[in-house]
């Protein structure tokens, strides 16, 4: 399958705690999505990468948060300090440049779940 | 700036009905449409996009949608439900402001089909 992979799928932490998710993209894709999603709402963006260069960043996005993807392939999501408010499921897209109308295609996410 | 709207929290279809799907936008351009289908603890799929043309789109799994644009609705439709489309449905759209393509979703519609 060369779907979009995410890791990993589920991650338990204690409030305060550091965490790190990964994406490894559809390999010819060249944009990378995060988003975000709580229990009963739709996934809200956090932020988008075409190619290594991070684009756009959600008011969502605190200080605590930060993405990367240094090479221009897997992108990492990164938030310090874990709260409880960060329990959410974290959901990543990509899809290929050319035209912004190109469907994203998602990863199965990783839930996080802050104790 | 742009937003979704899905009016319906919960359909409810018995199998071999036929399914609607609400979903309104609100946009300051030329619509870009989607609607991705959710299954428990999983990722979206894509099923269907809306950019130009025919105002009958169609996609997976036996899927349409119908655009309107007197009305602003892009509703998900299917002729005969089976049990296996139970899932949670989102309709979104092209952030119309933004070059990246971020997509905007609607709450959800959780669709039940019962044998």
């Amino acid at each position: 399958d060369t779907g979009v992979s995410q890791n990993p799928r589920h991650k338990i932490t204690k409030r305060g705690q550091n965490v790190t998710f990964r994406c490894d993209p559809i390999s010819e894709h060249n944009r990378l999505y995060w988003y975000r999603q709580t229990l009963g709402q739709g996934p809200e963006f956090l932020t988008y990468f075409q190619n290594e260069a991070q684009l756009e960043k959600s008011r969502l996005l605190s200080d605590r948060f930060s993405a990367e993807r240094p090479k221009g392939s897997f992108s990492t999501l990164e938030i310090q300090r874990t709260e409880q408010g960060d329990s959410a499921m974290y959901l990543c897209a990509s899809s290929q440049q050319g035209s912004s109308n190109q469907p994203q295609h998602f990863g199965d996410g990783t839930r996080l779940s802050i104790l | 700036a742009q937003s979704v709207a899905q009016p319906e929290d919960q359909v409810n279809v018995a199998e071999g009905n036929p399914l609607t799907v609400k979903c309104t936008y609100s946009v300051s351009g030329n619509p870009y449409l989607f609607w991705y289908v959710q299954y428990p603890n999983r990722g979206l799929q894509f099923l269907l996009k809306y950019i130009t043309g025919d105002n009958l789109v169609k996609g997976s799994y036996g899927f349409e949608a119908e655009f309107n644009k007197s009305q602003t609705s892009f509703h998900l439709k299917k002729p005969s439900a089976l049990v296996s489309d139970s899932a949670l449905y989102f309709c979104a759209v092209r952030d119309y402001d933004n070059q990246g393509g971020k997509l905007i979703f609607g709450q959800g519609t959780e669709l039940s089909v019962k044998p």
